[in-house]
């Protein structure tokens, strides 16, 4: 069975443009969670969903959105770019509304200048 | 969910056994501990999971005090692939939600 898997792996933006990152979970699973991590904060939780519904959210900015299709793939977007928002994104996936073990994917490293 | 301490480093030699602590002195009753380990350049990988009994899968053993306050995550024969940054997470398994809140973690080195 295939892995979460996420697209692009790496990606270079520049400040104020927008982004999409997009995260296809193992086949079966409907819940996904993404997290941001950066050095200074470590791993923290953006938003989680499950079966195209936002369950929970992060303490982060409204430029930072997400959705869920019906297939389950998953997609965030993070609009007007801060330097700040360099981080590499990771995108878990899940079997139900509540686990006990989360499969991570190899995640996205965003980059911006 | 109850916070955690983990100390920020730990080495260990190859083959040897790997004994990670994890103080969580705040934990309700309802709150499992987790393990988490990230190996560098990869998304963290689930390891173990436990209430108040010990547990013991295929990659760890969780050993859990009788309070609940503190545990330690075994790796019995550590190998240079468990070089990792490893997170203990204490989070309620509530109706909705599979978040999961990441402290620091432990380094660990194994070293040959």
């Amino acid at each position: 069975k295939a892995g979460v898997t996420q697209t692009p792996r790496y990606l270079i933006k520049t400040r104020g443009q927008q982004v999409t990152l997009s995260c296809s979970p193992i086949s079966g699973h409907r819940s996904v969670s993404w997290y941001q991590q950066t050095p200074g904060q470590g791993l923290q939780f953006l938003f989680e969903y499950f079966s195209e519904t936002q369950r929970n959210k992060g303490n982060f900015p409204g430029r930072f959105s997400g959705r869920q299709f019906s297939n389950s793939r998953s997609e965030m977007n993070v609009s007007t770019l801060e330097l700040g928002d360099s981080a590499l994104y990771l995108c878990a996936s899940s079997l139900w509304e509540v686990n006990n073990e989360q499969f991570f994917g190899p995640g996205t490293r965003l980059t911006v200048l | 969910d109850a916070k955690t301490t983990q100390p920020t480093s730990m080495d260990c030699a190859e083959g040897r056994a790997a004994n990670l602590p994890c103080n969580h002195s705040t934990i309700s009753g309802n709150e499992y501990v987790y393990w988490y380990r990230q190996i560098h350049s990869q998304g963290p990988q689930y390891i173990i999971h436990g209430l108040k009994n010990n547990e013991t899968n295929e990659m760890a053993s969780l050993i859990i005090t009788e309070d609940r306050k503190s545990s330690t995550l075994i790796l019995p024969h550590a190998t240079l692939r468990d070089t990792a940054v490893y997170y203990c997470i204490v989070r309620e398994i509530r109706n909705a939600g599979n978040m999961l809140t990441f402290g620091g973690g432990t380094r660990l080195m194994v070293k040959p």
